[in-house]
Formats: structure tokens, C-alpha cells, sequence
């Protein structure tokens, strides 16, 4: 059954740790992205990967960190120098104008 | 700044009756234009999409109308169902990118 995965749904996190997002996916796709989406706010691109070693800043970039060394998999690292870090992210892939996207992982912090 | 815009934070409607959502973008550059619905909790999913060089696209009931000239699309639901309840994103793509640019959201109620 072909999609995206979010692991763990629900993530605490107490204030100052670094906390690491899963998201894998076995569609296929060469592109993944990170978002993240606040009450009142549409979805704001974190970080997106082209191809696997690559990957590029989006808009709120700043106090995060991703890794793409496979193809199925891009991890969204929240460090401690993220300001507002509790939110919901959503991963998605995509391997042309249309994004899949994942259950969504909804962090908190303590 | 926020190139894609949902002006209507909420929209109630009843059931059997047209649902409209608009969006409005500023990016000139913007070719595809898609639509995704999102339960809470849930991730999107996609909807129905139009090319630039489209001005409708038709799917079941929904249909996506794209006016170029005044950089606006809207999405027409009929008829409304409960199930439709949810949020809607507008989303938007440049040439040549895969990145999409989401506008906030309109919450959408069907009345039965």
C-alpha cells in the first residue's frame, strides 16, 4: 500500500532538547518536503529535498536541520534554537506539481 | 508576504446548497493552482487542480475556475454535503518549481 508514513503521531518534548521527525514514503517520489502549520496560518514550507543528498531552505528554515540520505526518507530534526517549536508538521512527496502528503506529526513542548 | 491569500477565515453553507471558496495570489509566475481539503489532525489531501493555461477544470462536484487577469480562483462544491466539512487550501506552484505556496485556509461547514 503506497504512501507516506509520520512517525510518532503525537511527540512531547521538553523546552532545550532536540527532537528528530520521521517520514518516510515508498512512492517513488524524488522530491519531499517538510511543513509546518500553526492555528490560523496556511502551511509553511521548513525545508524541501530535489534528489537524495540534496536539499534547500524554505521559508522558516531557522532552528531546524534535515538530512535526505535515502530516497524514502527525509528526518526533520527541531532543535533547541527554534523558537516556537510546538506545532503541527506535515511531510509530503511529490514527483511532479501535485504533493502527497503525510498523517502529520503534532509536536509539543514542555 | 503571503503570495497566496484565503480572504474568508470560515464559510457555513447548507446542505444541497453551492459552496464557493475563493483564493487570490500576487506571483505572476504562478502556473498551477491546486485545491486540498484537511480534517484535523489529518494531513491534506489533494482535491482537484488547474493548469494556467485552463480557465476550469471540472471533477464530480467540484469545480476549480481560474480568472488570470485578476489573479483569483475560486472552488465551487455542489451540491454541499456534511462530509465536505473541513478546511480548504488554495495552494500554488511557480514555473518550473515543485514547491506549492499555501494560502491560510477557509473552514467550511455544511448545515444538514
Amino acid at each position: 500500500d503506497g504512501g507516506i508514513t509520520q512517525s510518532p503521531k503525537y511527540l512531547f518534548r521538553k523546552e532545550g532538547q532536540n527532537v528528530t521527525l520521521s517520514c518516510e514514503q515508498n512512492l517513488n517520489h524524488d522530491a519531499m518536503y517538510w511543513y509546518r502549520q500553526d492555528p490560523g496560518q496556511g502551511l509553511r514550507l521548513i525545508y524541501y529535498s530535489q534528489i537524495v543528498n540534496d536539499f534547500q531552505k524554505g521559508d522558516i528554515a531557522e532552528g531546524y536541520s534535515v538530512s535526505r540520505e535515502k530516497k524514502e526518507s527525509f528526518p526533520l530534526t527541531v532543535t533547541s534554537a527554534q523558537k516556537n517549536p510546538t506545532a503541527f508538521y506535515l511531510c509530503a512527496s511529490s514527483s511532479g506539481p501535485r504533493a502527497f502528503f503525510g498523517p502529520g506529526t503534532r509536536l509539543t513542548v514542555l | 508576504d503571503q503570495q497566496v491569500k484565503q480572504n474568508s477565515p470560515s464559510l457555513s453553507v447548507q446542505e444541497g446548497r453551492i459552496s464557493i471558496l475563493n483564493c487570490d495570489y500576487t506571483n505572476s509566475m504562478f502556473d498551477y493552482f491546486l485545491w486540498y481539503k484537511k480534517y484535523p489532525a489529518e494531513g491534506p489531501t489533494f482535491l482537484i487542480s488547474i493548469s494556467s493555461i485552463k480557465d476550469k477544470n471540472e471533477d464530480g462536484r467540484f469545480t476549480v475556475f481560474l480568472n488570470k487577469s485578476a489573479k483569483h480562483l475560486s472552488l465551487h462544491i455542489v451540491p454541499s454535503q456534511p462530509g465536505d466539512s473541513a478546511v480548504y487550501f488554495c495552494a500554488a506552484k511557480e514555473t518550473g518549481a515543485n514547491n506549492l505556496f499555501f494560502g491560510t485556509g477557509t473552514r467550511l461547514t455544511v448545515i444538514p
